[in-house]
């Protein structure tokens, strides 16, 4: 156990919905990252957030938006959802925001777009 | 541009015989590399790191040295075990930016048969 926990686990939804993935860092780590994996993608970066504020952008789509809350917690939203959406969508946490800081990653969120 | 090159899977092999996957990348600043390791249905582990030329980053009986001159940072073990059959990931990031993102290789999955 990472200490990374995210909700839900799994998530099916229609083309054009829109979807909210959680992130709870582990305790004590101020930065956030959310990372997708597909098959054809592989694994990508997609956002970080570090106390609060957005640090990086990655390959992150306009239809899809990140925040990072006071309590450090984060929410993925993804809107006008598309079959090509459908992947296994992680967070990671790390106590910095720079260097070779080890990232603990959660278990994933699986989405399937129908 | 930054980049991770690994050896295609999957890579079959019996118990107790001796693993190399091989990792190249390509950087332009000064990476630290990491070797993570996807159980099935888990989310990343941390395996080993390595953040200068020339050191080996070990873990579990695994080993990766940083070699700046052939910008490689292969993953051996000496004898595997069934238990680590998973998907290997290749990874770097840029020491001494504002993020530590970490970016990717394709993954290598292995399969150990008894």
């Amino acid at each position: 156990d990472s200490g990374v926990t995210q909700t839900p686990k799994h998530l099916i939804t229609a083309t054009g919905q829109r979807v909210t993935l959680r992130c709870s860092p582990r305790s004590g780590d101020l930065s956030v990252y959310w990372y997708q994996q597909s098959l054809d993608q592989g694994l990508q970066f997609l956002i970080q957030y570090y106390n609060g504020e957005e640090r990086a952008k990655g390959n992150i789509l306009e239809r899809f938006s990140a925040q990072q809350f006071p309590d450090l917690h984060s929410e993925l939203n993804l809107s006008s959802l598309e079959l090509g959406d459908s992947a296994l969508y992680f967070c990671a946490s790390s106590v910095g925001g720079g260097g070779a800081v080890e990232q603990f990653f959660g278990p994933g969120t699986r989405l399937t777009v129908l | 541009g930054n980049s991770v090159t690994q050896m295609e899977g999957p890579v079959t092999l019996s118990e107790e015989a001796f693993l190399t996957i091989n990792c190249t990348y390509t950087a332009t600043g000064y990476p630290s590399l990491f070797w993570y390791v996807q159980y099935p249905g888990e989310g990343l582990q941390l395996l080993l790191k390595a953040t200068k030329a020339d050191d080996k980053g070990s873990n579990k009986g695994f080993e990766a040295t940083y070699r700046k001159e052939t910008t490689s940072f292969h993953l051996e073990k000496g004898s595997v075990q069934v238990s680590d059959s998973a998907v290997y990931f290749c990874a770097l990031n840029i020491v001494g930016g504002a993020t530590n993102k970490l970016i990717f290789g394709t993954g290598t999955l292995l399969a150990v048969q008894p």
